[in-house]
């Protein structure tokens, strides 16, 4: 089956500046990928999602790339601000709806004021 | 517009007991996904409903079993209760056959 790598587990970034977070893949029947962030106490919310015939996408402060060649996304937060502070999890599915989401292991985002 | 909600948000209970949990998916949602999310780790899919039926199912024993209401809300079954049970159980839900899934807030539950 699937399997998700994700890195780093812990990031720790000065607010305004950028985060980036990878994960790689290793089904290539998988052509949907989302990011969810959780807070504390909280289910996942998910930010942004990219399918495998786009390479890019982008809302407003987060962006997410993919290149499926290589099998790996990830995901870009400019400006990061406090309340960015989470843990973010990527995932990957074949897409079709009847299948289920593997996760990534999480990257815990820690925005230095 | 109501998103998904889960009840009951804590529960404890002792090894080899049964328990319940509930789902009411996001408006407009038809199809129900359960989660298994142990502390540190990511969420892993146990099951997936719609049309009332098991659609897909994740690496879990039948200890886990689930059912689909003709309103789209969903439990989530698990027999003799393990201590490596214990967990937040995420349940999703989606719109036929579309990827994008929502989570509910989850339920903790604690095997003693």
């Amino acid at each position: 089956g699937e399997n998700v790598e994700q890195h780093p587990s812990t990031l720790s970034v000065q607010e305004g500046d950028s985060a980036v977070i990878k994960c790689t893949y290793s089904d290539s029947a998988s052509n949907y990928f989302p990011w969810y962030k959780q807070e504390l106490g909280k289910g996942p919310q998910l930010i942004i999602d990219i399918r495998s015939n786009v390479g890019e996408k982008k809302d407003q402060r987060i962006a997410v790339t993919l290149n499926k060649t290589a099998k790996h996304f990830s995901l870009h937060i400019t400006e990061t601000q406090p309340e960015d502070s989470a843990v973010y999890f990527c995932a990957a599915s074949r897409g079709g709806g009847a299948d289920g989401l593997t996760f990534g292991k999480g990257t815990h985002l820690i925005i230095q004021p | 517009d109501a998103g998904v909600t889960q009840s009951p948000t804590h529960l404890i209970k002792t090894r080899g007991q049964q328990v319940t949990l509930r789902c009411s998916p996001k408006s407009g949602h038809d199809t129900v996904s359960w989660y298994q999310q142990a502390l540190g780790q990511g969420p892993q899919f146990i099951f997936q409903y719609y049309e009332e039926e098991e659609r897909q199912r994740g690496n879990f024993p039948d200890r886990f079993s689930g059912h689909q209401f003709p309103n789209y809300s969903s439990e989530l079954n698990v027999n003799a209760l393990l201590l490596g049970d214990s967990a937040l159980y995420l349940c999703a839900s989606s719109f036929r056959y579309q990827e994008t899934q929502y989570f509910g807030p989850g339920t903790r539950l604690l095997v003693l």
